[in-house]
C-alpha cells in the first residue's frame, strides 16, 4: 500500500538557519507530490506541488522541494527560518488512479522556531 | 473572497448524540471532501463527492454520514455510532472531478471544527 514517512516528528532551529524537512513516499511509480502547513487550530494551506518536470519546485515563503526518484523522497528546504514559520507541516502524495484528490498524508512535523 | 467556511468552530456533544458540522465553499470548486486529523496521525479520509447528490466512503467512513444536495455544501454528521469521535475535522475542496489536470488535484481547506465529546 502507498504510503507517506515523515520521519522527523518535532525539528527545533533558531530564526536564521537553514530547514530541511524530510518526506519519503512508498510508490511504484511517481506520484503527485506536495507540502502543506498547518497554524495551530487553522486548516491547511498549500505551500508547493510536484507533478512532473523540473524536480525543484518553489514554493510560497520561500520554501522549496526537490523530488529525487532514486530516493523516493520529496524533501522541504528553506534557506533562512523566520520565527512565523513555526507551524506543522505536512508532506502528501497522490497517486495515479487513486480516488480525486485523495491525498495520502505524512503524520506530520512540527516546527518550532528558537529566537 | 473566495474560501471554505467551516462552521461551528468549537462544538461539544454528549455521548449518544449526532452533532453535524457545517462546510460551505464559494470557489465553485465541483469536489469536497471531509477529512479527520488527530494528533501525530496525519489526515485520514472520511468521505468524498465529486459531484453533487453523488459521495464516496474514504478511509474512515463508520459512523459519520454526509450528503451533498448543493454544489456549495457538504455537511457532516457525526452519529452515535461513531465510537471515538473527539477529533479535529477538516473540510477541503478542489476543481473536478478532472482526471490528470494539475488543479483538480490541489485541494484547498478550510479553518476546521473541533469536536469534544464529554
Amino acid at each position: 500500500a502507498q504510503s507517506v514517512t515523515q520521519p522527523d516528528i518535532h525539528i527545533t532551529v533558531s530564526e536564521g538557519a537553514s530547514l530541511e524537512l524530510r518526506c519519503n513516499y512508498s510508490y511504484g511509480a511517481t506520484p503527485y507530490l506536495f507540502w502543506y502547513v498547518q497554524s495551530p487550530g487553522q486548516g491547511l494551506q498549500l505551500l508547493l506541488k510536484y507533478f512532473s518536470g523540473d524536480t525543484l519546485v518553489q514554493g510560497i515563503k520561500g520554501f522549496e522541494a526537490e523530488f529525487k526518484r532514486s530516493q523516493s523522497s520529496f524533501n522541504l528546504r528553506k534557506p533562512s527560518v523566520h520565527w512565523s514559520d513555526a507551524a506543522e507541516y505536512f508532506c502528501a502524495v497522490r497517486v495515479y488512479g487513486g480516488s480525486q484528490g485523495n491525498l495520502i498524508f505524512g503524520k506530520g512535523t512540527k516546527l518550532s522556531v528558537k529566537p | 473572497d473566495g474560501g471554505i467556511t467551516q462552521s461551528p468552530k468549537y462544538l461539544f456533544r454528549k455521548e449518544g448524540q449526532n452533532v453535524t458540522l457545517s462546510c460551505e465553499q464559494n470557489l465553485n470548486h465541483d469536489a469536497m471532501y471531509w477529512y479527520r486529523q488527530d494528533p501525530g496521525q496525519g489526515l485520514r479520509l472520511i468521505y468524498y463527492s465529486q459531484i453533487v447528490n453523488d459521495f464516496q466512503k474514504g478511509d474512515i467512513a463508520e459512523g459519520y454520514s454526509v450528503s451533498r444536495e448543493k454544489k456549495e455544501s457538504f455537511p457532516l454528521t457525526v452519529t452515535s455510532a461513531q465510537k471515538n469521535p473527539t477529533a479535529f475535522y477538516l473540510c477541503a475542496s478542489s476543481i473536478g472531478p478532472g482526471q490528470l489536470f494539475s488543479g483538480a488535484n490541489v485541494l484547498t481547506f478550510g479553518a476546521g471544527s473541533r469536536l469534544t465529546v464529554l
